[in-house]
This record gives C-alpha cells, sequence and structure tokens, in this order.
C-alpha cells in the first residue's frame, strides 16, 4: 500500500463547479499535511497547508481527519486556471522528506 | 520565485552516460531534497542533504549520489543512466525541522 493515496482522476468539471479531492495517508506518525498545485511540467507549488481544525483560503477549503488519516481539498466556484494537477503531500516530525500522492489532474471546462 | 534554482532546465543523454544536476537553494535554507517525477507520477525521494551530510534515503540505487556544499547548493549525480531514469528531476530547499519546502523549476532528463 503507497504511503499517501489520492482519487485516480481524472476529473472534468466546468466553471463554476464545486470539486472535492480526497486523500488517505498510511503513517500515523504523520505531522504535517499540505495539498500542493502542479502545473504542466512545472514544479509542484505549495497550495496551503492542512490543519486538523480545518482552514480556508478563498474558494479553497482543506479540512484533516487524524483519526481517518484523511485529508480533503474542496474547491468551489471553479475557474479554467484552476486546472492542474493536486497533490495530497504528508510529513513526519523532524528534519524528514515530503511524501507526495501521486496526484489528481483536474481540467476545467468552460 | 522561490529563490531555488536548478541547471540545466532541460537535458538529454544516452543510456550509460553519466550526469550531474545541479541545484542552489534559498537563501539561509540549510536543507535540500531530490526528488524524481516520472510522468504521471507524483515526486519519488531520492535523497535529503544537512550541512553537507545525507540525512535520509529513498529507494534508489547507489548509482544515485549527492553532495551538498558549504553554501548549501547541491548535486545529484546519476551514473550509468538507464531509460527510466527519464524523467523531472526537482530540489527542494528548506529550513531543518521546518516542513515548508520549496521546489526549483526541475530539470527534465531525457535518456534515450
Amino acid at each position: 500500500r503507497k504511503e499517501v493515496e489520492q482519487d485516480p482522476g481524472p476529473f472534468n468539471v466546468p466553471e463554476g463547479a464545486t470539486v472535492a479531492f480526497n486523500c488517505t495517508y498510511s503513517n500515523s506518525a504523520s505531522q504535517s499535511f499540505f495539498w500542493y498545485r502542479q502545473d504542466c511540467r512545472k514544479e509542484p507549488k505549495l497550495l496551503m497547508s492542512v490543519y486538523s481544525s480545518g482552514n480556508e483560503d478563498g474558494r479553497f477549503t482543506a479540512q484533516l481527519n487524524r483519526a481517518s488519516q484523511y485529508i480533503s481539498l474542496l474547491i468551489r466556484d471553479s475557474k479554467l486556471s484552476d486546472s492542474a494537477t493536486y497533490l495530497c503531500v504528508v510529513n513526519k516530525p523532524g528534519n524528514t522528506p515530503l511524501v507526495f500522492g501521486k496526484g489528481t489532474r483536474l481540467s476545467v471546462i468552460a | 520565485e522561490t529563490g531555488v534554482t536548478q541547471s540545466p532546465t532541460h537535458l538529454i543523454k544516452t543510456r550509460g552516460q553519466q550526469v550531474t544536476l545541479r541545484c542552489s537553494s534559498q537563501s539561509g535554507h540549510n536543507t535540500v531534497s531530490w526528488y524524481q517525477q516520472a510522468l504521471g507520477q507524483g515526486p519519488q525521494f531520492i535523497f535529503q542533504y544537512y550541512r553537507e551530510e545525507e540525512n535520509g534515503r529513498g529507494n534508489f540505487p547507489p548509482r544515485f549520489s549527492g553532495l551538498q556544499f558549504p553554501n548549501y547548493s547541491s548535486e545529484l549525480n546519476v551514473n550509468a543512466l538507464e531509460l527510466d531514469d527519464s524523467a523531472l528531476y526537482l530540489c527542494a530547499s528548506s529550513l531543518a525541522d521546518v516542513s515548508e519546502a520549496f521546489f526549483g523549476q526541475g530539470t527534465r532528463l531525457t535518456v534515450v
């Protein structure tokens, strides 16, 4: 079993739609959680960190359920510019590397 | 944007050759991690350097090696290149014990 698993996608949605991505992680020692966005043939860029209390940044809402080892990302009112691959990322305590999911590709269609 | 720069941006090598990829970390960052991202996959951890010492290694063979210099810049060396080494190689810099990492734009390596 992979350490971080995501919805395989791709997700093709119309502009204005709400879309949700799910992610599970297997290592209960994981302490930090993130969503990264990666545009085609570019490097990953941090979209947002994910906190236990849930957090929101504009149209984006991230949730973490430590008991279920589950992370989610909700995008409301999708824009064409949201088209990208969304990577779920976890990290253990200390100076340890990030562990990435395979990514879920989103295409927002006009 | 992130202050992390990688060179070269693109590279084509022949099977069996050796390659060196370079990364300049963001100012003040003492940790550099290297990742390999094959097409359609998430980045896979290769190894991490902290203050010039290897500080962790993923499931990659010994022909993948690295260095970190006193200014915290880093190199990734791959010997005896194989076709499956074709990928985007990403360098990320960070501060020790701070989870947020900043990525360079990557080096796209094609092995033919």
